[in-house]
C-alpha cells in the first residue's frame, strides 16, 4: 500500500458531463501529481502541485483543471467530457523537499465516458 | 521537453531466465531515471532508481545500468518468477523537480 488514497475507483458518466476525481496524498508529502493513462498508453503527466501551489502543467487539456486543499488533498475536476477521456487517472504524491522523493502512486480512478 | 522511448513494448521470457528492458532519453539534463512495476488494477510502484552520478545500481534481482553518454538506462531482472509479471515503465527526469517523463511501458510475461 503506498498510502496514496484515490477516490472513486471507478466512475461512470456520459458525454457533456463534469466529474471531480479526489487524491489524499501519502502523510507528509507536499507534491500531488496527475498522471492520465489511456487503454496500452503510458503515463502521460497533466500537472503537479506543491503546498497549494500550481507547480508544473503538462499535457492538460483545458477542460481539465485541478486544486490543492490546505490539508493538502488535491481534485482532479474534468468537465464537457469526451469518449476519448475514458482512461486511468492516477494520483502520485511525493515529499519534494529536493532530496530522496520518488513518486508515490494510488490505485487510480478509472472514469468510463459513454 | 523530455522524450523516454521504452522497449519492446511486450517480453515473453521463461521462468527463471533473465528478462532485459531498455530505455533511451532525449535531455542531458536529465539526471534521475526511476523504474516502476504496475502490476494488474494498481498503480505504479518504485522499483528501483538510479541517478546520474552512478553506473550500475542492483537490489536483490533487479539491476539497472545507465550509460549517460549514450543516453540510454536498462533494467534487467534475473532469475525471473511469474510474480515479475506485470507492466513496467521507465522515466526520466530532473531529480530536484521531480519532473519525470514515463517511457511507454514494456508489459512482461513470465511462463511457469
Amino acid at each position: 500500500d503506498s498510502g496514496v488514497t484515490q477516490t472513486p475507483k471507478h466512475l461512470i458518466t456520459a458525454t457533456g458531463q463534469r466529474v471531480t476525481l479526489r487524491c489524499s496524498p501519502r502523510s507528509g508529502d507536499l507534491s500531488v501529481y496527475w498522471y492520465q493513462q489511456s487503454l496500452d498508453q503510458g503515463l502521460q503527466f497533466l500537472i503537479q502541485y506543491y503546498n497549494g501551489e500550481e507547480r508544473a502543467k503538462g499535457n492538460i487539456l483545458e477542460r481539465f483543471s485541478a486544486q490543492q486543499f490546505p490539508d493538502l488533498h488535491s481534485e482532479l475536476n474534468l468537465s464537457s467530457l469526451e469518449l476519448g477521456d475514458s482512461a486511468l487517472y492516477f494520483c502520485a504524491s511525493s515529499v519534494d523537499r529536493g532530496d530522496n522523493s520518488p513518486l508515490h502512486f494510488g490505485n487510480g480512478t478509472r472514469l468510463t465516458v459513454t | 521537453g523530455e522524450n523516454v522511448e521504452q522497449h519492446p513494448s511486450t517480453l515473453s521470457v521463461q521462468e527463471g531466465d533473465s528478462a532485459v528492458i531498455k530505455c533511451t532519453y532525449s535531455d542531458s539534463a536529465s539526471n534521475y531515471f526511476p523504474w516502476y512495476k504496475q502490476e494488474l488494477g494498481k498503480g505504479p510502484q518504485l522499483i528501483i532508481d538510479i541517478r546520474s552520478n552512478v553506473g550500475e545500481k542492483k537490489d536483490q534481482r533487479i539491476a539497472v545500468t545507465l550509460n549517460k553518454t549514450a543516453k540510454h538506462f536498462s533494467l534487467h531482472i534475473t532469475e525471473t518468477q511469474p510474480e515479475d509479471s506485470a507492466v513496467y515503465f521507465c522515466a526520466a527526469g530532473l531529480y530536484n523537480f521531480n519532473k519525470f517523463y514515463f517511457g511507454s511501458g514494456t508489459k512482461l510475461n513470465v511462463k511457469p
